[in-house]
């Protein structure tokens, strides 16, 4: 089992260019989640899919948007990238009823200049 | 809207000492998880503490909760350098209890 995947693991993208990071998963689960984690902030719930076929907004999506492309991937997209989104993103894919431990992807590290 | 706290933020402590850290929260919840991260890399989970008064025990750190103080705590008993991390607690919310929401972290650096 691989676990959660994330591609890229680097990225460095111009003010204005845009990208799509890759996330996948092969523990069957129906939750997936994407943060970012900038330093002092702790994790930050961008976007979260419920199951397959459902996204929603978390604490900060303001600048992306998500695809739940079937139940194995999900994948988070930047428009037009501003240094604001430099951060690390990590993608996780979680557990149902009757907890909901979530398991980390490696991580994306992007840089926006 | 949840918060969680951790504190302390950073602790450097001696290999072989004891200590504890603190996360507390803003709103009811019987579920609490406490998760590791290395310097850069992912976070594992450690604990999954699902009701009031759960104790869980891995190696030198022990996790409890007590839901109606709205707290739990990291505690480590002789510290050694594989310790060195930084540690996260999350609570679970939403109206189906899927989502989680991270305190800040505490960066632990054992010293000899």
């Amino acid at each position: 089992n691989a676990g959660v995947t994330q591609t890229p693991k680097f990225q460095v993208l111009k003010t204005g260019q845009s990208m799509t990071l890759q996330c996948a998963q092969d523990m069957n689960h129906n939750s997936m989640y994407w943060y970012r984690q900038d330093p002092g902030m702790g994790l930050r719930l961008i976007y979260y899919s419920a199951s397959e076929g459902t996204t929603d907004k978390g604490e900060v999506p303001n600048g992306y948007n998500v695809s739940r492309l079937n139940k194995r991937e999900f994948s988070l997209r930047l428009e037009s990238a501003a240094p604001s989104q430099t951060s690390v993103y990590f993608c996780a894919s979680g557990l149902s009823l009757p907890f909901y431990e979530q398991y980390f992807g490696p991580g994306t590290r992007l840089t926006v200049t | 809207e949840l918060k969680v706290e951790q504190n302390p933020l950073f602790l450097s402590m001696q290999e072989g000492k004891n200590y504890t850290i603190y996360c507390n929260y803003s709103t009811t919840s019987d579920r609490l998880y406490w998760y590791r991260q290395d310097p850069g890399k992912s976070l594992e989970s450690l604990f999954v503490l699902l009701s009031n008064g759960a104790v869980k025990q891995e190696g030198r750190l022990m996790a409890s909760l007590d839901t109606k103080a709205r707290l739990s705590t990291l505690h480590i008993t002789a510290a050694v350098h594989d310790l060195s991390a930084t540690y996260f607690c999350a609570v679970d919310y939403g109206s189906s209890g899927d989502k989680l929401t991270f305190g800040t972290g505490t960066r632990l650096a054992v010293r000899p």
